[in-house]
């Protein structure tokens, strides 16, 4: 069975300086590997995936995440961080079968000023 | 172009009544899910259908079912409703059967009392 943990619940950083959101996977098989945004009262929306290929993958808003196969971790990266950014980040795993995607409990990230 | 909707946008129930949720996708998108996000916690995959067959299940009652139609809008509907249901019921869509590219609709707030 797959699953997914986020390290941290909360987040607190001040703008403009680096974030790191931790996140840990379990599978026996292939992964797909995702990082979501949900700002509030709003759903979910696709920060990055990765598939295959480079183990680091850039995505919108300044966002990166490497994947790291020997550590089962995909954390996500930002270098300077923004109060705009404030909002919950969710990690998934994909099955190879690509019908059922894992969220962890995901991270609040909160940028004070 | 218009992206995932749901309706409705709240909805209040009382314990033991059903309820029944809709989801459009994307034009063009053959294949929606459904997710269950309880106040605090990540998203918990419900089904998955495609090409109007259900392809995956998580582990959910049968209190839980859903459809797909013709022109790939979905519904989910719950019996017998609990407490416990009360959540943001959330839809995702994506091109093919693989969620390798989901989007997400704003989601519908289901409160049970």
């Amino acid at each position: 069975a797959q699953s997914v943990t986020q390290l941290d619940s909360q987040v607190p950083v001040f703008e403009e300086a680096p974030v790191e959101l931790r996140c840990n996977y379990s599978s026996s098989v292939s992964v797909y590997l995702f990082w979501y945004v949900q700002y509030p009262n709003q759903g979910l929306q696709l920060l990055l995936k990765y598939l295959s290929g480079s183990t680091l993958v850039k995505g919108i808003n300044g966002f990166e995440a490497e994947f790291n196969k020997s550590q089962t971790s995909f954390h996500l990266r930002k270098p300077s961080v923004h109060i705009s950014d404030t909002a919950e980040y969710f990690c998934a795993v994909g099955n190879t079968g690509g019908f059922k995607t894992i969220f962890g409990a995901g991270t609040r990230l909160f940028v004070k000023a | 172009d218009a992206g995932v909707t749901q309706s409705p946008t709240h909805l209040i129930k009382t314990r033991g009544q059903h309820v029944t949720l809709r989801c459009s996708p994307i034009s063009g998108h053959k294949s929606v899910s459904w997710y269950q996000q309880v106040l605090g916690q990540g998203p918990q995959f419900i089904f998955q259908y495609y090409e109007k067959e259900e392809r995956g299940r998580g582990n959910f009652p049968d209190r839980f079912s859903a459809r797909q139609f013709p022109n790939y809008s979905s519904e989910l509907n719950v019996n017998a409703l609990l407490l416990g249901d009360s959540a943001l019921y959330l839809c995702a869509s994506s091109l093919s059967g693989q969620n390798y590219e989901q989007y997400f609709g704003p989601g519908t707030r289901l409160t049970v009392t």
